[in-house]
Protein backbone atom coordinates (compact mmCIF):
# COMPACT_ATOMS: atom_id res chain seq x y z
CA UNK A 1 0.00 0.00 0.00
CA UNK A 2 1.21 3.21 -0.97
CA UNK A 3 -1.57 5.45 0.65
CA UNK A 4 -2.87 6.44 -2.62
CA UNK A 5 -6.19 4.78 -2.82
CA UNK A 6 -8.10 4.64 -6.39
CA UNK A 7 -11.66 3.00 -6.95
CA UNK A 8 -13.00 1.24 -8.57
CA UNK A 9 -10.39 -1.34 -9.35
CA UNK A 10 -12.32 -2.81 -12.79
CA UNK A 11 -15.13 -0.62 -14.74
CA UNK A 12 -17.31 -2.10 -18.14
CA UNK A 13 -18.78 1.11 -19.24
CA UNK A 14 -20.64 1.43 -22.48
CA UNK A 15 -20.17 4.37 -24.40
CA UNK A 16 -23.31 6.14 -23.95
CA UNK A 17 -22.26 5.88 -19.91
CA UNK A 18 -21.27 8.27 -17.50
CA UNK A 19 -19.46 6.97 -14.50
CA UNK A 20 -16.55 8.16 -12.36
CA UNK A 21 -13.21 7.32 -11.24
CA UNK A 22 -12.62 7.66 -7.87
CA UNK A 23 -8.72 8.46 -5.83
CA UNK A 24 -7.57 9.67 -2.36
CA UNK A 25 -4.89 10.11 -0.57
CA UNK A 26 -4.10 10.73 3.16
CA UNK A 27 -0.48 11.41 2.58
CA UNK A 28 -0.48 15.02 3.34
CA UNK A 29 0.35 15.75 -0.23
CA UNK A 30 -1.07 18.72 -2.40
CA UNK A 31 -0.45 17.92 -6.13
CA UNK A 32 -2.50 14.96 -7.72
CA UNK A 33 -1.66 13.82 -11.20
CA UNK A 34 -4.03 11.33 -13.68
CA UNK A 35 -2.13 9.22 -15.99
CA UNK A 36 -3.20 6.87 -18.89
CA UNK A 37 -1.65 3.66 -19.31
CA UNK A 38 -2.47 1.98 -22.75
CA UNK A 39 -0.58 -1.42 -24.12
CA UNK A 40 2.50 -0.66 -25.85
CA UNK A 41 2.62 2.82 -25.02
CA UNK A 42 4.26 4.65 -22.40
CA UNK A 43 2.06 6.27 -19.54
CA UNK A 44 0.79 9.76 -20.65
CA UNK A 45 0.51 12.54 -18.02
CA UNK A 46 -3.12 13.58 -18.35
CA UNK A 47 -4.03 16.09 -15.58
CA UNK A 48 -2.30 17.58 -12.79
CA UNK A 49 -3.48 19.74 -10.06
CA UNK A 50 -1.52 21.66 -7.29
CA UNK A 51 -3.27 23.02 -4.24
CA UNK A 52 -7.11 21.85 -6.09
CA UNK A 53 -6.29 24.04 -8.83
CA UNK A 54 -5.65 22.47 -12.53
CA UNK A 55 -2.29 23.26 -13.76
CA UNK A 56 -1.48 21.25 -16.61
CA UNK A 57 -4.04 19.61 -18.84
CA UNK A 58 -2.51 17.59 -21.93
CA UNK A 59 -4.85 18.37 -24.51
CA UNK A 60 -6.99 15.18 -22.89
CA UNK A 61 -10.21 14.93 -25.21
CA UNK A 62 -13.25 16.69 -22.98
CA UNK A 63 -15.35 13.69 -22.84
CA UNK A 64 -12.54 13.18 -19.45
CA UNK A 65 -13.17 15.62 -17.10
CA UNK A 66 -11.15 15.82 -13.98
CA UNK A 67 -12.38 17.51 -10.59
CA UNK A 68 -10.43 17.94 -7.40
CA UNK A 69 -12.72 18.86 -4.24
CA UNK A 70 -9.83 19.15 -1.81
CA UNK A 71 -5.86 18.01 -1.76
CA UNK A 72 -6.83 14.62 -0.69
CA UNK A 73 -9.26 13.80 -3.44
CA UNK A 74 -9.20 13.60 -7.35
CA UNK A 75 -11.91 12.90 -9.31
CA UNK A 76 -11.70 11.68 -12.84
CA UNK A 77 -15.54 12.00 -14.78
CA UNK A 78 -16.16 9.84 -17.52
CA UNK A 79 -18.93 10.49 -20.34
CA UNK A 80 -19.83 9.11 -24.37
CA UNK A 81 -15.79 7.26 -24.25
CA UNK A 82 -14.90 5.29 -26.55
CA UNK A 83 -12.95 1.56 -27.32
CA UNK A 84 -10.04 3.43 -27.65
CA UNK A 85 -10.04 4.59 -24.37
CA UNK A 86 -9.55 1.28 -22.67
CA UNK A 87 -6.51 1.68 -20.72
CA UNK A 88 -5.62 1.36 -17.00
CA UNK A 89 -5.74 4.82 -15.45
CA UNK A 90 -3.65 5.58 -12.66
CA UNK A 91 -3.71 8.32 -9.98
CA UNK A 92 -0.85 9.93 -8.49
CA UNK A 93 0.06 12.36 -5.62
CA UNK A 94 3.25 14.33 -4.43
CA UNK A 95 4.27 17.06 -1.95
CA UNK A 96 5.00 19.44 -4.78
CA UNK A 97 8.80 21.44 -4.84
CA UNK A 98 11.72 20.73 -5.16
CA UNK A 99 14.28 18.49 -2.90
CA UNK A 100 13.41 15.14 -0.48
CA UNK A 101 10.44 13.39 -0.57
CA UNK A 102 9.10 15.16 -3.59
CA UNK A 103 8.63 11.72 -5.33
CA UNK A 104 5.26 10.48 -6.87
CA UNK A 105 3.05 8.13 -4.96
CA UNK A 106 0.67 5.85 -7.38
CA UNK A 107 -2.81 3.95 -6.48
CA UNK A 108 -3.21 0.56 -8.19
CA UNK A 109 -5.01 1.48 -10.97
CA UNK A 110 -8.73 1.12 -12.50
CA UNK A 111 -8.87 -0.83 -14.86
CA UNK A 112 -11.47 0.30 -17.74
CA UNK A 113 -13.38 -1.74 -20.19
CA UNK A 114 -15.32 0.45 -23.10
CA UNK A 115 -17.96 -1.66 -24.47
CA UNK B 1 9.47 18.87 -24.40
CA UNK B 2 11.21 16.48 -22.39
CA UNK B 3 11.80 12.63 -23.89
CA UNK B 4 12.64 9.55 -21.98
CA UNK B 5 14.05 6.11 -23.89
CA UNK B 6 14.26 2.93 -22.87
CA UNK B 7 15.88 0.62 -25.29
CA UNK B 8 15.28 -3.00 -24.32
CA UNK B 9 11.63 -3.81 -24.41
CA UNK B 10 12.44 -7.72 -22.17
CA UNK B 11 15.34 -8.27 -20.33
CA UNK B 12 15.88 -12.28 -18.78
CA UNK B 13 18.84 -13.00 -16.13
CA UNK B 14 19.38 -15.68 -13.99
CA UNK B 15 18.63 -15.24 -10.50
CA UNK B 16 21.37 -13.83 -8.30
CA UNK B 17 22.96 -12.34 -11.75
CA UNK B 18 24.13 -8.89 -11.85
CA UNK B 19 20.96 -7.08 -14.86
CA UNK B 20 21.66 -3.37 -15.75
CA UNK B 21 18.68 -1.66 -17.41
CA UNK B 22 19.48 1.30 -20.18
CA UNK B 23 17.56 4.62 -19.99
CA UNK B 24 18.47 8.11 -22.07
CA UNK B 25 16.75 11.22 -21.81
CA UNK B 26 16.61 14.32 -23.82
CA UNK B 27 15.88 17.56 -22.08
CA UNK B 28 17.30 21.60 -22.11
CA UNK B 29 16.39 21.66 -18.82
CA UNK B 30 19.37 21.88 -16.35
CA UNK B 31 17.07 21.15 -12.81
CA UNK B 32 15.39 17.80 -12.79
CA UNK B 33 14.83 14.45 -11.36
CA UNK B 34 15.11 11.02 -12.29
CA UNK B 35 13.05 7.67 -11.16
CA UNK B 36 12.93 4.47 -11.74
CA UNK B 37 9.91 3.10 -11.12
CA UNK B 38 8.61 -0.91 -10.93
CA UNK B 39 5.15 -1.94 -12.02
CA UNK B 40 4.78 -5.64 -10.83
CA UNK B 41 2.16 -7.43 -12.21
CA UNK B 42 -0.24 -6.67 -9.60
CA UNK B 43 -0.03 -3.20 -11.40
CA UNK B 44 0.93 -1.01 -8.63
CA UNK B 45 3.60 1.43 -9.60
CA UNK B 46 6.30 1.46 -6.81
CA UNK B 47 9.23 4.23 -6.50
CA UNK B 48 12.92 1.68 -6.92
CA UNK B 49 14.99 4.60 -6.74
CA UNK B 50 15.70 8.68 -7.21
CA UNK B 51 18.12 10.91 -8.53
CA UNK B 52 18.51 14.49 -8.33
CA UNK B 53 20.52 16.07 -11.37
CA UNK B 54 22.13 18.32 -9.37
CA UNK B 55 23.86 15.16 -7.47
CA UNK B 56 26.84 14.01 -8.75
CA UNK B 57 26.49 11.12 -6.84
CA UNK B 58 25.08 8.12 -7.83
CA UNK B 59 21.76 7.01 -5.81
CA UNK B 60 21.89 3.85 -3.92
CA UNK B 61 19.15 1.79 -2.66
CA UNK B 62 20.27 -1.70 -1.20
CA UNK B 63 20.81 -4.12 -4.16
CA UNK B 64 19.52 -0.89 -6.52
CA UNK B 65 21.89 1.72 -7.64
CA UNK B 66 21.99 3.99 -10.97
CA UNK B 67 24.63 5.40 -13.19
CA UNK B 68 23.68 8.27 -13.84
CA UNK B 69 25.50 10.08 -16.39
CA UNK B 70 24.55 13.75 -17.23
CA UNK B 71 26.73 14.80 -20.05
CA UNK B 72 25.40 11.71 -21.34
CA UNK B 73 21.57 11.86 -20.45
CA UNK B 74 22.23 8.53 -19.55
CA UNK B 75 20.30 6.96 -15.95
CA UNK B 76 20.81 3.26 -16.07
CA UNK B 77 19.89 1.06 -13.05
CA UNK B 78 21.84 -1.70 -11.91
CA UNK B 79 20.17 -4.37 -10.02
CA UNK B 80 22.85 -6.55 -7.77
CA UNK B 81 21.93 -10.41 -6.72
CA UNK B 82 18.54 -10.47 -8.44
CA UNK B 83 15.47 -11.90 -7.37
CA UNK B 84 12.55 -13.68 -8.40
CA UNK B 85 10.15 -11.27 -6.79
CA UNK B 86 12.10 -8.47 -8.81
CA UNK B 87 10.41 -9.71 -12.02
CA UNK B 88 8.54 -6.70 -13.02
CA UNK B 89 7.88 -3.35 -15.83
CA UNK B 90 10.66 -1.17 -14.92
CA UNK B 91 9.91 2.35 -15.84
CA UNK B 92 12.74 5.48 -16.55
CA UNK B 93 10.87 8.42 -15.68
CA UNK B 94 12.14 12.26 -15.50
CA UNK B 95 10.35 15.12 -13.85
CA UNK B 96 11.62 19.13 -14.19
CA UNK B 97 12.80 20.63 -10.81
CA UNK B 98 9.89 22.72 -10.12
CA UNK B 99 6.37 22.50 -8.26
CA UNK B 100 4.27 19.95 -9.32
CA UNK B 101 5.40 18.88 -12.82
CA UNK B 102 3.89 15.28 -13.83
CA UNK B 103 6.26 12.51 -15.25
CA UNK B 104 7.52 12.00 -18.16
CA UNK B 105 7.61 7.76 -18.84
CA UNK B 106 9.82 5.64 -21.34
CA UNK B 107 8.04 2.59 -22.27
CA UNK B 108 9.56 0.11 -19.75
CA UNK B 109 11.72 -2.63 -19.98
CA UNK B 110 10.05 -6.13 -18.98
CA UNK B 111 12.78 -7.61 -16.44
CA UNK B 112 12.17 -11.75 -16.01
CA UNK B 113 14.07 -13.51 -13.05
CA UNK B 114 14.56 -17.04 -14.21
CA UNK B 115 15.19 -19.23 -10.98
Amino acid sequence: ETGVTQTPRHLVMGMTNKKSLKCEQHLGHNAMYWYKQSAKKPLELMFVYNFKEQTENNSVPSRFSPECPNSSHLFLHLHTLQPEDSALYLCASSRPGTGQDTEAFFGQGTRLTVV
Amino acid sequence: AQTVTQSQPEMSVQEAETVTLSCTYDTSESNYYLFWYKQPPSRQMILVIRQEAYKQQNATENRFSVNFQKAAKSFSLKISDSQLGDTAMYFCAFRSGGGADGLTFGKGTHLIIQP
